[in-house]
């Protein structure tokens, strides 16, 4: 079966300094692949989402970038990070086509 | 873009009531996509939707393709506490996008 990893669950992280955040996914192959961030009581915001490796389409001009390394691989950066930063970070996947998507556990990043 | 308007933003029921909840948008989907957050969690999954007028059913939730493409609603009936999250629905074209959410609160 697909499982869809994501960590760290919780990060705090200066203002200014870098982020990496990984996500990778099991049990399929060329997956759709979604970053999205949660604001707290807020809907989600798609960020970024990725067809296939190297393919990255971003959805909002931010400090974040998104890359995909491996098939199974989708990694959201940062070079210097802000206060409004912070949130709840969710990977999601699906099936090439766009069939539904299942969430990871989510990273919630607190800038300070 | 595809702009979704989930209504409403947050419910207060008695247990056993039934509850309903819906989006609509200004674009067209192909999929319709139900899901449930708690705290802290990634959204799980409830119920997916894949044609026009498509009527599913999960357990005691029920979820509607509206047939202009462009609109879907969920029943979830008899609540129970453990019903209590966020309700989001999502709808896919060439990418996913969610609702803000629905709070239901559900009172023992």
């Amino acid at each position: 079966s697909q499982t869809i990893h994501q960590w760290p669950a919780t990060l705090v992280q200066p203002v200014g300094s870098p982020l990496s955040l990984e996500c990778t996914v099991e049990g399929t192959s060329n997956p759709n692949l979604y970053w999205y961030r949660q604001a707290a009581g807020r809907g989600l915001q798609l960020l970024f989402y990725s067809v296939g490796i190297g393919q990255i389409s971003s959805e909002v001009p931010q400090n974040l970038s998104a890359s995909r390394p491996q098939d199974r691989q989708f990694i959201l950066s940062s070079k210097k990070l802000l206060l409004s930063d912070s949130g709840f970070y969710l990977c999601a996947w699906s099936e090439a086509g766009f069939t539904e998507a299942f969430f990871g556990q989510g990273t919630r990043l607190t800038v300070v | 873009g595809q702009q979704l308007n989930q209504s409403p933003q947050s419910m207060f029921i008695q247990e056993g009531e039934d509850v309903s909840m819906n989006c609509t948008s200004s674009s067209i989907f192909n999929t319709w996509l139900w899901y449930k957050q708690d705290p802290g969690e990634g959204p799980v999954l409830l119920i997916a939707l894949y044609k026009a007028g498509e009527l599913t059913s999960n357990g005691r939730l029920t979820a509607q393709f509206g047939i202009t493409r462009k609109d879907s609603f969920l029943n979830i009936s008899a609540s129970i506490p453990s019903d209590v999250g966020i309700y989001f629905c999502a709808g896919q074209l060439t990418d996913m996008r969610f609702g803000a959410g629905t709070r239901l609160t559900v009172k023992p």
